[in-house]
């Protein structure tokens, strides 16, 4: 079964510094997917940033860009120039090639300090 | 872009009474939908997934027959809370996917509802 984990329950970071989300999985498949949503206060789930497994490239999105390295099987976000509107609950998640199922880690919650 | 509309947003509800909640694509055809829970500061779990024209199929620990799933159309999937308890007061979320291609588009989730059964 596949797993995702994300060991960092909450973090706070200054507006305009760089902040890291770390996500880890588990998983005997070669070919997946993996997201990193956004949940702020208003509960909206939104989509972040997307990576393809057989992609060697990290995505990138704006401030917004993944460290992703399929033999350690880690997915880590890295935001950039933080804004106050960062502020928000972070999910990573995963979901096979062959599959609809969407995995979500715990999450973290992240804070932007004026 | 893909909008997916989750209704109500928010339900009171008596405890015994049942409630039905609604997910639809307004600008897609998602064969998919999918229903999760999500407790205070947790993560969302899925509950079931939702393909139209046929059952859902439910995850395990979860009672098909509280949470009834029809899913009649493309563009509509509903949930409806059978018997409600104050046990199942929470925050559910539909999600949505393009058919094709799913994983290039990720998935449209709905604003949620929060149930509260009183």
């Amino acid at each position: 079964a596949q797993t995702v984990t994300q060991s960092q329950p909450e973090m706070s970071v200054q507006e305009a510094e760089t902040v890291t989300l770390s996500c880890t999985y588990d998983t005997s498949e070669s070919n997946y997917y993996l997201f990193w949503y956004k949940q702020p206060p208003s509960r909206q789930m939104i989509l972040v940033i997307r990576q393809e497994a057989y992609k060697q490239q990290n995505a990138t999105e704006n401030r917004f860009s993944v460290n992703f390295q399929k033999a350690a099987k880690s997915f880590s976000l890295k935001i950039s120039d933080s804004q106050l509107g960062d502020t928000a609950m972070y999910f990573c998640a995963f979901m096979k090639t062959r599959d609809d199922k969407i995995i979500f880690g715990k999450g973290t919650r992240l804070h932007i300090l004026p | 872009g893909a909008v997916v509309s989750q209704h109500p947003s928010r339900v009171i509800c008596k405890s015994g009474t049942s409630v039905k909640i609604e997910c639809r694509s307004l600008d897609f055809q998602a064969t998919t939908m999918f229903w999760y829970r999500q407790f205070p500061k947790q993560s969302l779990m899925l509950m079931a997934t939702s393909n139209e024209g046929s059952k859902a199929t439910y995850e395990q620990g979860v009672e098909k027959d509280k949470f009834l799933i029809n899913h009649a159309s493309l563009t509509l999937s509903t949930l409806t809370v059978t018997s409600a308890h104050p046990e199942d007061s929470s925050f559910y979320i539909c999600s949505a996917s393009r058919i094709i291609p799913r994983a290039y588009y990720g998935y449209t989730f709905g604003s949620g509802t929060r149930l509260t059964v009183v």
